[in-house]
C-alpha cells in the first residue's frame, strides 16, 4: 500500500528538549509538506521541499528544522527555541499538477 | 499573502438538517479543493473545483465554486451522524503549497 506514514502517534517530551518527527512516503512524490495544526483551527504550514536536498519555511518556520536527505523521508525536528510546540503536526506530499495533498496521520505531540 | 477564510467556525445541527459551510478566497483560485477530518483524524480529501461556476455533487454533499472562483460552498443535505467532523477549503500556491481556511466544525445531535 502507498502512502505516508508518521511516527508516533502520541509523542511525550519534557520542555526544553528537542524532539524529532518521522515522516515517511512511498508514493514517489517529490514535494513534502509538515504543517501544525491547533485545537480549532486550521492548518498552518511550517517546512516544505520540492525536492531532495532543498526545503523552504513555511508561514511559521521559528523553532522547527527538517532535513529532506531522502526523497522519501522528511523529519521534523522541534527545538527548544519553538515556545509553544505542544500541537497536532501533519505532515503531506503533493503529487503535483493541481492534485490533492495526501496526509499522514498526525503526531500528537505533547511537551510539559 | 493569499487568504482563505471559512465561515461558520462552528455548526451544530440536529440529525437530518442540511448544513452548508463557506469558503472565502482574497484572490482568484485557480481551483479549490475540500478536505474532511475526522475527529483525532487527519484530512481527507473530498473534491476539487476547478472551473468557474463549477457544481459537483457526492450523495448527500454538494460543491459549488463561485463564477470570480474567489468563493466555493459545501452543502450537506439531510445530515447523519457520520457527517461530524471539521470540513476545510483549501486553495493552491505556488509550489504546491496550499492554503488552509480554519474550517467549519459540524456537530451533528442524533
Amino acid at each position: 500500500d502507498g502512502g505516508i506514514t508518521q511516527s508516533p502517534k502520541y509523542l511525550f517530551r519534557k520542555e526544553g528538549q528537542n524532539v524529532t518527527l518521522s515522516c515517511e512516503q512511498n508514493l514517489n512524490h517529490d514535494a513534502m509538506y509538515w504543517y501544525r495544526q491547533d485545537p480549532g483551527q486550521g492548518l498552518r504550514l511550517i517546512y516544505y521541499s520540492q525536492i531532495v536536498n532543498d526545503f523552504q519555511k513555511g508561514d511559521i518556520a521559528e523553532g522547527y528544522s527538517v532535513s529532506r536527505e531522502k526523497k522519501e523521508s522528511f523529519p521534523l525536528t522541534v527545538t527548544s527555541a519553538q515556545k509553544n510546540p505542544t500541537a497536532f503536526y501533519l505532515c503531506a506530499s503533493f503529487p503535483g499538477d493541481n492534485s490533492p495533498l495526501h496526509f499522514g496521520n498526525g503526531t500528537r505531540l505533547t511537551v510539559t | 499573502g493569499q487568504q482563505v477564510m471559512q465561515i461558520p467556525q462552528y455548526q451544530h445541527v440536529q440529525e437530518g438538517e442540511d448544513f452548508t459551510t463557506y469558503c472565502n478566497s482574497s484572490t482568484t483560485l485557480s481551483n479549490i479543493q475540500w478536505y474532511k477530518q475526522r475527529p483525532g483524524g487527519h484530512p481527507v480529501f473530498l473534491i476539487q473545483l476547478v472551473k468557474s461556476g463549477e457544481v459537483k455533487k457526492q450523495k448527500r454533499l454538494t460543491f459549488q465554486f463561485g463564477e470570480a472562483k474567489k468563493n466555493s460552498s459545501l452543502h450537506i443535505t439531510a445530515t447523519q451522524t457520520t457527517d461530524v467532523g471539521t470540513y476545510f477549503c483549501a486553495g493552491p500556491t505556488n509550489a504546491g503549497k496550499s492554503t488552509f481556511g480554519d474550517g467549519t466544525t459540524l456537530t451533528v445531535k442524533p
